[in-house]
């Protein structure tokens, strides 16, 4: 049980052009949804806190504007990168959890954005 | 500020050959310490939760350990396959349900 899916596994665009990336609980409902960045040989770097229903919490320092997090049911969240620059290229993972407190993430298989 | 820091940074065994990773950590009011295994170009996979000092865990070659200050992974006759990244997180009181992570030990097993 708890697995996470996530689509697409790997995206090229341009610059300019806007992502979104599909993270789907299959086989519990995920009260809450996470979205993390991961650069070469490091650990992951939390973006934002989504909730069911509700606006994201973005981490400091996260733009809002560009990376917009959607949680519309409580097995899908949606991060669209909008106008994508080269240094937006990196390894997006989102995770799910059942509940706030006292529980386990159950991550994606994450995507790799490579910008042109 | 919650802070987890993991030790080694790299970690290179003969198979058969036990150790142990550490993560010491500093949280205000820690909710739970856990343990993820991630392999390269894939997500990070659950592996223990841990709530309370003195509680262990155990899946096959792995067991967990905690304290008040810390935590050990420990790998007993390690297998080639176990070779990957191994992350530390813990939740704090915040209530917001985010982890913070370590750095990670990279393990290598060699046959």
């Amino acid at each position: 049980g708890a697995v996470v899916s996530q689509h697409p596994s790997r995206v090229i665009c341009k610059s300019g052009t806007s992502v979104k990336i599909e993270c789907r609980s299959l086989d519990f409902q995920a009260t809450t949804m996470f979205w993390y960045r991961q650069f070469p040989k490091k650990s992951l770097m939390l973006m934002a806190t989504s909730n069911e229903g509700s606006k994201a919490t973005y981490e400091q320092g996260v733009e809002k504007d560009k990376f917009l997090i959607n949680h519309a049911s409580l097995t899908l969240s949606t991060l669209t990168v909008t106008s994508a620059h080269p240094e937006d290229s990196s390894f997006y993972i989102c995770s799910g959890s059942r509940a706030v407190s006292y529980n386990e993430q159950f991550f994606g298989p994450g995507t790799r954005l490579t910008v042109l | 500020e919650d802070q987890v820091t993991q030790s080694p940074e790299a970690l290179r065994l003969q198979e058969g050959e036990s150790s142990s990773l550490n993560c010491s950590y500093t949280v205000s009011g820690l909710r739970g310490l856990f343990w993820y295994r991630q392999d390269p170009g894939k997500g990070p996979e659950f592996l223990f939760t841990l709530y309370s000092a003195g509680e262990e865990k155990e899946k096959e070659r792995l067991k967990a350990t905690l304290t008040k200050k810390e935590s050990f992974l420990h790998i007993t006759a390690p297998k080639p396959e176990d070779s990957a990244t191994y992350l530390c997180a813990v939740q704090g009181s915040s209530n917001t349900g985010k982890l913070i992570f370590g750095q990670g030990t990279t393990l290598q097993v060699k046959p």
